[in-house]
């Protein structure tokens, strides 16, 4: 049973890029979450899909986007790159469908992304 | 707003010796409560969590969490600390009624098991 894998593993963009990051999601789960974890902190929510929609965003900028496909699949975007930027990108899967809250967050190894 | 404080940078331990990784938080409402584990160049895996019931919660490796309410902690615990148990350990909220899916996670713990 594969976990949740995530595509590329390390990504170099110089500021002003456009970065896309991808993420196949446990078998079977529904949901997708995505974080970021700078150098030396936690993780920090950015948003949620689920059914194909924005379900919830947490405090970054619109420069962030993203996207579910109808395999449960998702999409980071980053648009207009900063140095701040940087950071290990985690992406969380999530039967939501089934447990409602009480679901169980599974996470895959990260996307590094340095922006130079 | 939901917070988590870790309030250990580092914790050190002997191997064999019980260790004790602390956490509080802040939530208005209930709280789910969560622990994981990152160990180098790898993402988050998941020990243990705290629904509802019980305050002692059993999970992964030997783990073990306590829920307080009155303190609003759930430190994470282990009898017999291992070598292998040296990671970079965190705590997550959520809260109960919460329409979405968020974690809110604290700024984490690093674990040294010295030999």
């Amino acid at each position: 049973d594969a976990g949740v894998t995530q595509s590329p593993t390390h990504l170099i963009k110089t500021r002003g890029q456009q970065v896309t990051l991808r993420c196949s999601p446990k078998s079977g789960h529904d949901t997708v979450s995505w974080y970021q974890q700078a150098l030396g902190q936690g993780p920090q929510f950015i948003f949620q899909y689920y059914e194909e929609e924005e379900r919830q965003r947490g405090n970054f900028p619109d420069r962030f986007s993203g996207h579910q496909f109808p395999n449960y699949s998702s999409e980071l975007n980053v648009n207009a790159l900063l140095l701040g930027d940087s950071a290990l990108y985690l992406c969380a899967s999530s039967l939501v469908r089934l447990a409602g809250t009480k679901n169980i967050q599974y996470f895959g190894a990260g996307t590094r992304l340095s922006v130079l | 707003a939901q917070s988590v404080a870790q309030p250990e940078d580092q914790v050190n331990v002997a191997e064999g010796n019980p260790l004790t990784v602390k956490c509080t938080y802040s939530v208005s409402g209930n709280p789910y409560l969560f622990w994981y584990v990152q160990y180098p160049n790898r993402g988050l895996q998941f020990l243990l969590k705290y629904i509802t019931g019980d305050n002692l919660v059993k999970g992964s490796y030997g783990f073990e969490a306590e829920f307080n309410k009155s303190q609003t902690s759930f430190h994470l615990k282990k009898p017999s600390a291992l070598v292998s148990d040296s990671a970079l350990y965190f705590c997550a909220v959520r809260v109960r009624n919460n329409a979405g899916n968020m974690l809110t996670f604290g700024g984490g713990t690093r674990l040294m098991v010295k030999p």
